[in-house]
């Protein structure tokens, strides 16, 4: 299930499930926008990305859906194994503008 | 490819002193490189954006005095944290960006700032 906690929202699932990681986006000017995958101690790394012109994208066990109306954005991972165990961001970025605007993150959570 | 790295990966010093990390594209040509922090459990604040060559761009509420930003070429950004104090104890992370001016930012591993 899903749970909120002090700072980061924890989903926790078991091996061989399908996971989705939500993420509501702030601003209707953004037409960038990346997932990252960031494990404890270490820094994030990219996933997958998808332009404000796609409203799906998929990569290896990836897919990312894009929903403009509503400005949200889905990470699924298929078959998550315990190795999927980590902090996801999602990332947006402005148009016209350099920077990337970060979520709060999820923590995922694998259970074997 | 798109390989960043950082140095060191982590650094445990004395209030007062300064503390230098080093950002590295390594297999890319970085125009755009980015100093993120981060506290436990939340996510990353950007301090900076720096272009190589020209000054760096700080983020609102990050003093620029205490945390020098050199980005003398295309693939070595430099992060100074002068007279660092207890207070500065965080997760350094830096990123970087080559090409278009919207595009995929690469991290590096992080350097941890412990500061006693």
């Amino acid at each position: 299930g899903e749970s909120v906690g002090l700072h980061l929202p924890t989903l926790s699932v078991q091996e061989g499930d399908n996971s989705i990681i939500n993420c509501a986006y702030s601003n209707s000017a953004s037409d960038y926008f990346i997932w990252y995958k960031q494990e404890s101690g270490k820094g994030p790394q990219f996933i997958i990305d998808i332009r404000s012109n796609m409203d799906k994208r998929q990569g290896q066990r990836v897919t990312v859906l894009l929903n403009k109306t509503v400005k949200h954005l889905s990470l699924q991972i298929a078959a998550t194994q315990p190795g999927d165990s980590a902090v996801y961001f999602c990332a947006e970025n402005p148009r016209g503008y350099s920077t990337l605007t970060f979520g709060k993150g999820t923590m995922l959570l694998v259970s074997p | 490819g798109a390989v960043v790295s950082q140095h060191p990966s982590w650094v445990i010093c004395k209030s007062g002193t300064s503390v230098k990390i080093e950002c590295r594209s390594l297999d890319f040509q970085a125009t755009t490189m980015f100093w993120y922090r981060q506290f436990p459990k939340q996510s990353l604040m950007l301090m900076a954006t720096s272009n190589e060559g020209s000054k760096a761009t700080y983020e609102q509420g990050v003093e620029k005095d205490k945390f020098l930003i050199n980005h003398a070429s295309l693939t070595l950004s430099t992060l100074t944290v002068t007279s660092a104090h207890p207070e500065d104890s965080s997760f350094y992370i830096c990123s970087a960006r080559g090409g278009r001016a919207t595009g995929t930012q690469y991290f590096g591993p992080g350097t941890r700032l412990l500061v006693l």
